[in-house]
C-alpha cells in the first residue's frame, strides 16, 4: 500500500518549459490537492478537486493548471515554468466529507523542482 | 483570512525535556488538526482534537483546544532527538473542508 506517490522527485527546469508533476493515490480517496511549500511561507494551497473531472482553485493558483480524469490520479501542470514557481510540491488527499476540519490529509514525499 | 499561526517559530530543546507548541487562529472552527514533517518528507497526520473536546491524548502528545480564545497547544512529553520535526496546526477555512497550513514550528531535540 503505497499512499500517496508523487514523480518526478527532482526536476530543473528552464524559464519557459513546460512539465507536469503526477500525483497517484491508491485509497480510494476522493479529495486530491496540490500545495507548494516555500521557506518562510508555510504550505499554500494551489489546486484541489473533490472527485474525478473536478478541479477547484487555491490561493495561489495563477501559472498552474490541473486534471483529474482518473480518480486516483491529480496532475499538475507548469506550461510555462517561471524562477519564482521554484519550490517544493506537495500532493495530498483525502476521503473528503464529513465535518469541516475533520478531513485527514495523506501527504506525498514531495517533488523539488528548480526552474533556471 | 483563516490560518493557523504556530509560536513559537523555534525551539531547541534537551531530550526528554516537554516541548509545548501553541497555534492561534482566526475564525471558530469545529475541529483542528496537527501535523508533522520531517526534514525532507511531507506532512503526516498527529492529531485531530474537535471542538467539543478540551484535551486530546495520543501516546507522548497532549493536544488542548480552547475554543473562546481561538487557540490550541501541542504538547510532547518526554521528547526524544526522533521528535526534530517541523509541526503545523491546521484550522480548516470557515465552512470548508480545506486545511490551512501556516509557517510551522520548528522543534529541534537535542540528544
Amino acid at each position: 500500500n503505497a499512499g500517496v506517490t508523487q514523480t518526478p522527485k527532482f526536476r530543473v527546469l528552464k524559464t519557459g518549459q513546460s512539465m507536469t508533476l503526477l500525483c497517484a493515490q491508491d485509497m480510494n480517496h476522493e479529495y486530491m490537492y496540490w500545495y507548494r511549500q516555500d521557506p518562510g511561507m508555510g504550505l499554500r494551497l494551489i489546486h484541489y478537486s473533490v472527485g474525478e473531472g473536478t478541479t477547484a482553485k487555491g490561493e495561489v493558483p495563477d501559472g498552474y493548471n490541473v486534471s483529474r480524469l482518473k480518480k486516483q490520479n491529480f496532475l499538475l501542470g507548469l506550461e510555462s515554468a517561471a524562477p519564482s514557481q521554484t519550490s517544493v510540491y506537495f500532493c495530498a488527499s483525502s476521503s473528503g466529507g464529513g465535518v469541516s476540519g475533520a478531513n485527514v490529509l495523506t501527504f506525498g514525499a514531495g517533488s523539488r523542482l528548480t526552474v533556471l | 483570512s483563516q490560518q493557523g499561526e504556530e509560536d513559537p517559530q523555534a525551539l531547541s530543546i534537551q531530550e526528554g525535556e516537554n516541548a509545548t507548541m501553541n497555534c492561534s487562529y482566526k475564525t471558530s472552527i469545529n475541529n483542528l488538526q496537527w501535523y508533522r514533517q520531517n526534514s525532507g518528507r511531507g506532512l503526516v497526520h498527529l492529531i485531530l482534537i474537535r471542538s467539543n473536546e478540551r484535551e486530546k491524548h495520543s501516546g507522548r502528545l497532549r493536544v488542548t483546544l480552547d475554543t473562546s480564545k481561538k487557540s490550541s497547544s501541542l504538547l510532547i512529553t518526554a521528547s526524544r532527538a526522533a521528535d526534530t520535526a517541523s509541526y503545523f496546526c491546521a484550522p480548516p477555512v470557515s465552512g470548508s473542508e480545506k486545511l490551512v497550513f501556516g509557517k510551522g514550528m520548528k522543534l529541534t531535540v537535542n540528544p
